[in-house]
Order: C-alpha cells, then sequence, then structure tokens
C-alpha cells in the first residue's frame, strides 16, 4: 500500500473562517510534507515534518499552521486566509531522513478555494 | 540556488511514437533524481527515483537516465500510449541534512498529448 490519503478533496472557505486539511498515511513513513500548488505551476514546499517534529518551514505565512498529531497523520490548519491562498494542497510522505532510495508519495490533493 | 528546467514545455505526438522528455539542473550536488506523472486536477504519481550514484532506472515502458555531471536526466517513454497523456515533472533533492532536507525542487513539466 503506497497510499497518502487527504481530506477533504475539495473545499470553499471564507476569509474570516476555520478549517483544516488532514492527511494521512499507513506506510509507516517517518517524514511528512505540505506542498501547495498553484495552477500551471509546480508544487513548492511548504512544510517538513520528521520523526514528527517540524524540521522545515519555507517561511509560510503564520495563518497556515502545520501539525503532526502523531507518525501517521498530518493536519493543516487553515485561518484568515487570502483569496491568493487558494490552490491544491499536496501532502506526501517519505520513509524518513538517513533512507536512501527515499522515494516521496503525494496524496491526491485538497482543492482549496477562498472567497 | 537550485534550477531545474525541463525541454519541452509541451508535447503532442501520435499513439506509438517513442518519446523522450529532458531534465537539466543546475546544481549536481544532488541526493536523488524522481519522475512524476500528475493528471489534471490529481495528486503527483511516483514514476522513477535515480540515486545520484545510478545511471539509470526502468519500469515497464519507461526509462529514466541520469548523467549528475552534466546536470541532466531524460525520460524515455517507448509505444506511447493516449493514457500517458499527462504532465510530466522532474524533481531533484539536495543531500540529506541540515535544512535541505525533503525539499524537493521541481522543473516546470512537461505536457504530454497522445493523439489515437
Amino acid at each position: 500500500d503506497t497510499e497518502v490519503t487527504q481530506t477533504p478533496k475539495h473545499l470553499v472557505m471564507g476569509m474570516t473562517n476555520k478549517k483544516s486539511l488532514k492527511c494521512e498515511q499507513h506506510m509507516g513513513h517517518r517524514a511528512m510534507y505540505w506542498y501547495k500548488q498553484k495552477a500551471k505551476k509546480p508544487p513548492e514546499l511548504m512544510f517538513v515534518y520528521s520523526y514528527e517534529k517540524l524540521s522545515i518551514n519555507e517561511s509560510v505565512p503564520s495563518r497556515f499552521s502545520p501539525e503532526c498529531p502523531n507518525s501517521s497523520l498530518l493536519n493543516l490548519h487553515l485561518h484568515a486566509l487570502q483569496p491568493e491562498d487558494s490552490a491544491l494542497y499536496l501532502c506526501a510522505s517519505s520513509p524518513g531522513q538517513g533512507y536512501s532510495g527515499n522515494t516521496i508519495y503525494f496524496g491526491e490533493g485538497s482543492w482549496l478555494t477562498v472567497v | 540556488k537550485q534550477e531545474v528546467t525541463q525541454i519541452p514545455a509541451a508535447l503532442s505526438v501520435p499513439e506509438g511514437e517513442n518519446l523522450v522528455l529532458n531534465c537539466s539542473f543546475t546544481d549536481s550536488a544532488i541526493y536523488n533524481l524522481q519522475w512524476f506523472r500528475q493528471d489534471p486536477g490529481k495528486g503527483l504519481t511516483s514514476l522513477l527515483l535515480i540515486q545520484s550514484s545510478q545511471r539509470e532506472q526502468t519500469s515497464g515502458r519507461l526509462n529514466a537516465s541520469l548523467d549528475k555531471s552534466s546536470g541532466r536526466s531524460t525520460l524515455y517513454i517507448a509505444a506511447s500510449q493516449p493514457g500517458d497523456s499527462a504532465t510530466y515533472l522532474c524533481a531533484v533533492r539536495p543531500y540529506a541534512g541540515g535544512t535541505s532536507y525533503g525539499k524537493l525542487t521541481f522543473g516546470q513539466g512537461t505536457i504530454l498529448t497522445v493523439h489515437p
């Protein structure tokens, strides 16, 4: 099973709303990632969690708040977003730091529209 | 700063053709290179991963090569089919450790259309 599951698939939220995106994997991976992808652009890294600790924050605005409750789950909490934050949010996972052959597996993404 | 370029940006071919997608990167200090496929509105599907010490990887009709010293990788698709139509992305990963771990740098992608 090489599946990364993301929910919801689509989310529409107002600029004053608070919502969360969820990601789950059961491959025993210890590194999990959030990427953001705008239309017709490649994905851009937002956050990396390694062994449930935040290891990379790519200077993401604080209105995006990641959380890793355990090694299988990754959340992205959203608050006071702007319309320009509308994008496809991709979760990914890989075996972990120090492992060679470190294929990164992506989920299907959550389409976010901020109105 | 690593930069990844993919050529061509778009490619339209008839079914059955063999084709080559190109990826180049500016910093040869990479950990590995991964090729992905993305269907419209969907996530990324990993196709092949090549470690920095490897020269090529094969999976079915796909073959990816890596020349790290010249900063190039190619994805060869044999006997193309309409179902191969998608955007193909290459991504390089820097050496693990420090603050660079897990940070894939993607190319802009090649949009492939295979006509029946």
